[in-house]
């Protein structure tokens, strides 16, 4: 299976300030048809997962445009501009190219 | 909207099986793939598998065949997940999602508890 590492395990964050969550995947993400089959999801406090970006750098729908994604075959970023308080909690990446999709251990965002 | 609607949480002996569902609204079920996901404390998420309502395919985990069985009915717009012969390794939330991949969809989680 891809093992999908995440960092940091937490991070603590000033509102309005700016922050990045690491990824890195086992092996290369890139399909042969040119996408890459990264995501990342946020889980609110007491929430289920919810879709932030879909194949690396798209942002799913009502994503604010403060979140964006990007990175290579095996190395991702999601950025988070303008850090606000709904922007609390726990932080996941995922591959979803090859069966069984596997999920990143999670980085916690705090707020300073 | 689409909607997926888990049931209650769910209190199990050890060596019991247990049934879940995911009501859904709001899309055409008939058509549609339905995903299953585990997520313990840790935390961590795992994938256990999904089904085609279309035709009942499935697809799963290689990690959790012969634990779970995911089924559907068209009538009722369900998708149903049977976890067998649970232990305390079972102990989780569960979430039914829409779609094989991408989960844009998740239902609230169904908290299963595994206690004698």
């Amino acid at each position: 299976d891809i093992v999908m590492t995440q960092a940091p395990l937490s991070v603590s964050v000033t509102p309005g300030e700016s922050a990045s969550i690491s990824c890195r995947s086992s092996k290369s993400l890139l399909h042969s048809n040119g996408i890459t089959y990264v995501y990342w999801y946020l889980q609110k406090p007491g929430k289920s997962p919810q879709l932030l970006i879909y194949r690396m750098s798209n942002l799913a729908s009502g994503v604010p445009d403060r979140f964006s994604g990007s990175g290579s075959e095996t190395d991702f970023t999601l950025k988070i501009s303008r850090v606000e308080a709904e922007d609390v909690g726990i932080y996941y990446c995922g591959q979803l190219l090859e069966n069984p999709p596997t999920f990143g251990g999670g980085t916690k965002l705090e707020l300073k | 909207q689409v909607k997926l609607l888990q049931s209650g949480a769910e209190l199990v002996k050890p060596g019991a099986s247990v049934k879940l569902s995911c009501k859904t609204s709001g899309f055409t079920f008939s058509t549609s793939y339905m995903s299953w996901l585990k997520q313990v404390p840790g935390p961590s998420i795992e994938w256990i598998g999904w089904i085609y309502a279309g035709d009942g395919g499935t697809n799963y985990n290689q990690k959790f065949k012969g634990k779970a069985t995911l089924t559907v009915d068209k009538s009722s717009s369900t998708a149903y997940m049977d976890l067998s012969s649970l232990t305390s390794e079972d102990a989780a939330v569960y979430f039914c999602a829409r779609g094989p991949i991408g989960f844009a969809y998740w239902g609230q989680g169904t908290l299963v508890t595994v206690s004698s």
